[in-house]
Formats: structure tokens, sequence, C-alpha cells
């Protein structure tokens, strides 16, 4: 069955204290490896795509990496404003007639203190 | 604005009524997306379309819920006979695909359902 699991579930830093979300996946044929921002009662806000092992991206303080069984997102020296919940998601191979849907774990809470 | 919007964006509603919220996506896109989000979770897939089309939907998108895309453009998601489980962040998403490989979404605020 495919899964995306998140850890850890919550994590309070310090300002300037630099940190890695885990996300790691089982699915069955990776198209695409999702890394979404959600603030309290707002819809998720796209920030990075991963296709393939090795691939890295950054935006800002944020650098997402992808291996074959896991993506890690690293914050360097985090700002109060980066305070969130971090989601990961996965859009897995064409079977059975699936096309479209992603698979998000159930997210990194981030409380980031000044 | 050019971002998918949602309207309502809060809807408390009693137990048995119907409720219906709308979608609108990013203009150029084709692929529309509805999901559900329950606290402390993340967003559980139900439906989506591709232009007109609905190509797909969820083992949790019971009888009771129905969802169109009348021309490709805004959607509506229904649901009849509330439930108190039911209540739930709804959202939207879109994205301009040209293959399956192509899936980058693009979400909207939510509608957050209050069932009593």
């Amino acid at each position: 069955e495919d899964q995306v699991t998140q850890s850890p579930e919550a994590l309070r830093l310090q300002e300037g204290e630099s940190s890695s979300l885990n996300c790691s996946y089982t699915v069955s044929g990776l198209r695409g490896l999702f890394w979404y921002r959600q603030d309290p009662g707002k819809g998720p806000e796209f920030l990075f795509t991963l296709y393939s092992a090795g691939e890295e991206k950054e935006k800002e303080r944020l650098k997402a990496t992808l291996t074959k069984k896991e993506s890690f997102l690293h914050i360097t020296a985090p700002k109060p404003e980066d305070s969130a919940t971090y989601l990961c998601a996965v859009h897995r191979m064409n079977y059975g007639g699936s096309q479209g849907n992603l698979i998000f774990g159930k997210g990194t809470k981030l409380s980031v203190k000044p | 604005d050019t971002g998918v919007s949602q309207d309502p964006r809060h809807k408390i509603t009693k137990r048995g009524q119907n409720v219906t919220f709308r979608c609108d996506p990013i203009s150029e896109h084709n692929r529309l997306y509805w999901y559900r989000q329950t606290l402390g979770q993340g967003p559980e897939f139900l439906t989506y379309f591709q232009n007109e089309a609905q190509l797909e939907k969820s083992r949790l998108l019971s009888d009771r819920f129905s969802a169109e895309r009348p021309k490709g453009s805004f959607s509506t998601l229904e649901i009849q006979r509330t439930e108190q489980g039911d209540s739930a962040m709804y959202l939207c998403a879109s994205s301009f695909s040209r293959d399956a490989g192509y899936n980058e979404q693009f979400f909207g605020p939510g509608t957050r359902l209050t069932v009593l």
C-alpha cells in the first residue's frame, strides 16, 4: 500500500537553529515528490517538486533533497515567519487508471521561537 | 488575484441538510481536484477532473457526495444529507498537465464545513 510518513510530528526551534524534516515514502513508482507549506486555516502553498533521486531545490532558507526512499526539507537559520505545517506528498505512476491524485503525509508542525 | 478561489470560506449547517461548495481554478489549468482535510491530517483525495470529465473518484466519496465541472471551468461539490463526520476543510486544487507525469497542484484557501 502506498504510504507517506513524515517525522517528527512537531518540531520547536529557536530562531537561527537549523534542522531538517523527514518524509519517507513507500509508493509503486514515484512520478514526483512535492513539498507544501500550510498556515493555520489556509490551503497548502506549493514549495517544491522533486522528480528523481539526487535532485535538490532551494528557496530562501529552505532546501529540499530526494533519495529513493525519502526526502528531506532542510531549514537553515529559520525565522519565526517560517512557523507552519510542512506537508509532503507523492504522485505515483499511472497504474489502474489513477493519474492525478497526490498522497499526503500528516505533516510536520514547525514552531520557530524568537 | 489569479489563484484558485473557493466559496464560501466557511459553512455551518445542521445535520441532514444539503450543502454545495464552488471552486474556480486558475484559468489556464485543465485539471481540478477536490481534497478533504481533517485536523492533524494531510489532505485526502476525493475526486478529480480533466476538463469536464470526472476521471477518478476516491472510496471516500460516498453516494452522498457529487461533484461536477460542467464546462471545464469552475467546479461544484455537493454533500447531501450531511453528517457530523463530514465536518472538515474541503480543499480545491488545480494544475496544468500535458501528461500524467506533470502534476504541480495549486490549492485554494479551502471551505471549512461544520455540521452541527
